[in-house]
């Protein structure tokens, strides 16, 4: 099956800092990709659509100034949380459909962020 | 608005035994429904994609069947082992290449 990978797997970032994390599509191409969180003990829960070569698109709630995202090329979408707090601790793990309008959704590993 | 509810949310059973966990959604205008595992600390792991024009999916242990008229999925794990203990997610899409919508989640623990 096709392979997302994500970089961090694991940061810890002091408050007030930005962290930027990587998705990758390593064998296929996303013209789409999707950012999720998921708090502890709670599911995943859409943050916003990465669409490559345009405007991210995010879900009500979620800031995009604080969460950017950029598209830049078929295979690397980046999500940068800027100015960290502890409130943004979480699990962010990316997701892409293979080419435009895939059917399956493949996951990358996920990224466990700690604002101290 | 879609939304996923998964019962039980939590779930302990002795080795071997059969098992089902059930996965309800609003809207029954889905795409497809994908079934996937997640260990403690970590990603996903996909077990079943059923499509909307598909009743079931098989992959070993694991059966998945999807009833879209009445919202329904059930995903059977045959012979449960210690190792199957895990949090298992189910999630929709309404349309080809959108965001997931996913479900709480059933913990299942399974003891030796």
């Amino acid at each position: 099956g096709a392979v997302v990978s994500q970089h961090p797997s694991w940061v810890i970032c002091k408050s007030g800092t930005s962290v930027k994390i990587e998705c990758r599509s390593l064998d296929f191409q996303a013209t789409t990709m999707f950012w999720y969180r998921q708090f502890p003990k709670q599911s995943l829960m859409l943050m916003a659509t990465s669409n490559e070569g345009s405007k991210a698109t995010y879900e009500q709630g979620v800031e995009k100034d604080k969460f950017l995202i950029n598209h830049a090329s078929l295979t690397l979408s980046t999500l940068t949380v800027t100015s960290a707090h502890p409130e943004d601790s979480s699990f962010y793990i990316c997701s892409a459909p293979p080419g435009a309008g895939g059917n399956e959704q493949y996951f990358g590993p996920g990224t466990r962020l700690t604002v101290t | 608005k879609q939304e996923v509810t998964q019962i039980p949310a939590a779930l302990s059973v002795p080795e071997g035994e059969n098992l089902v966990l059930n996965c309800s959604f609003t809207d029954s205008a889905i795409y497809n429904l994908q079934w996937f595992r997640q260990d403690p600390g970590k990603g996903l792991t996909s077990l079943l994609l059923i499509q909307s024009s598909q009743r079931e999916q098989t992959s070993g242990r694991l059966n998945a069947s999807l009833d879209k008229s009445s919202g329904r999925s059930t995903l059977y794990i045959a012979a449960s082992q210690p190792g199957d203990s895990a949090t298992y997610l189910c999630a929709v899409t309404n349309q080809a290449g959108t965001a997931l919508i996913f479900g709480k989640g059933t913990t299942l623990s399974v003891s030796s």
